[in-house]
């Protein structure tokens, strides 16, 4: 058990439709990580908030879009949903102290996407 | 951009072999991570290292940061090792966002 927590398990959407996946972080974590997995393969990194800020995007369009709260829960939401964003959506919690170390990132067990 | 290198891509074992999974990553870091996921998703970090080796159990990580390198290993496996594993190093050096390699896929049979 790592202490973060995903939903919905499952989500099963209609192309065009918009989505909202939830995570909620171990406590006192200060950064969370968003990661989509297609199938086959590694994760790719979406997008990291740290202290509610978006701190850092990978190469996907505006229509991903997140949110941190200050009760260490987080958003991804997707909009103009498309065949390709099916797939595995991990979020990743983390404490980052700032001071340029290392740190663990704690996965949660992900929302597994279809889009048809 | 950090680029991820996984070998092999596909393992199979029988239990009680000892198995070794590499990793090769182009730029330099301060720590890799190793990660575990069974079918189904969900994933579990096995190790951090930035330096020398760790060994939790079965399990042992090494790393070589001057050739840029990282090994997994498991003794004694079990069909209960059966999983993906997967190598993670930050996009960047002293950046925490991670890019991942493809993941090496472990069978082990009984």
């Amino acid at each position: 058990e790592t202490g973060v927590t995903q939903s919905p398990t499952h989500l099963i959407k209609t192309r065009g439709q918009q989505v909202t996946l939830r995570c909620s972080s171990q406590s006192g974590h200060n950064t969370v990580s968003w990661y989509q997995q297609a199938l086959g393969q590694g994760p790719q990194f979406i997008f990291q908030y740290y202290r509610e800020e978006e701190n850092g995007r990978g190469n996907f369009p505006p229509r991903f879009s997140g949110l941190q709260f200050p009760n260490y829960s987080s958003e991804l939401n997707v909009n103009a949903l498309e065949l390709d964003d099916s797939a595995l959506y991990l979020c990743a919690s983390s404490l980052d102290l700032a001071g340029g170390a290392a740190y663990e990132q704690y996965f949660g067990p992900g929302t597994r996407l279809t889009v048809t | 951009k950090n680029e991820v290198e996984q070998s092999p891509q596909n393992l199979t074992a029988q239990e009680g072999e000892f198995i070794t999974i590499n990793c090769s990553y182009s730029v330099g870091i301060s720590a890799l991570h190793w990660l575990q996921q069974h079918p189904g998703g969900g994933i579990v970090s096995l190790f951090m290292l930035s330096s020398g080796k760790k060994k939790h159990g079965r399990l042992i990580a090494t790393i070589n940061i001057q050739e840029k390198h990282s090994s997994l290993h498991i003794t004694a496996s079990h069909p209960r090792d059966s999983a993906v594993y997967i190598c993670a190093v930050p996009t960047q050096g002293g950046s925490e966002k991670l890019v991942f390699g493809k993941g090496t896929k472990l069978t082990v049979n009984p």
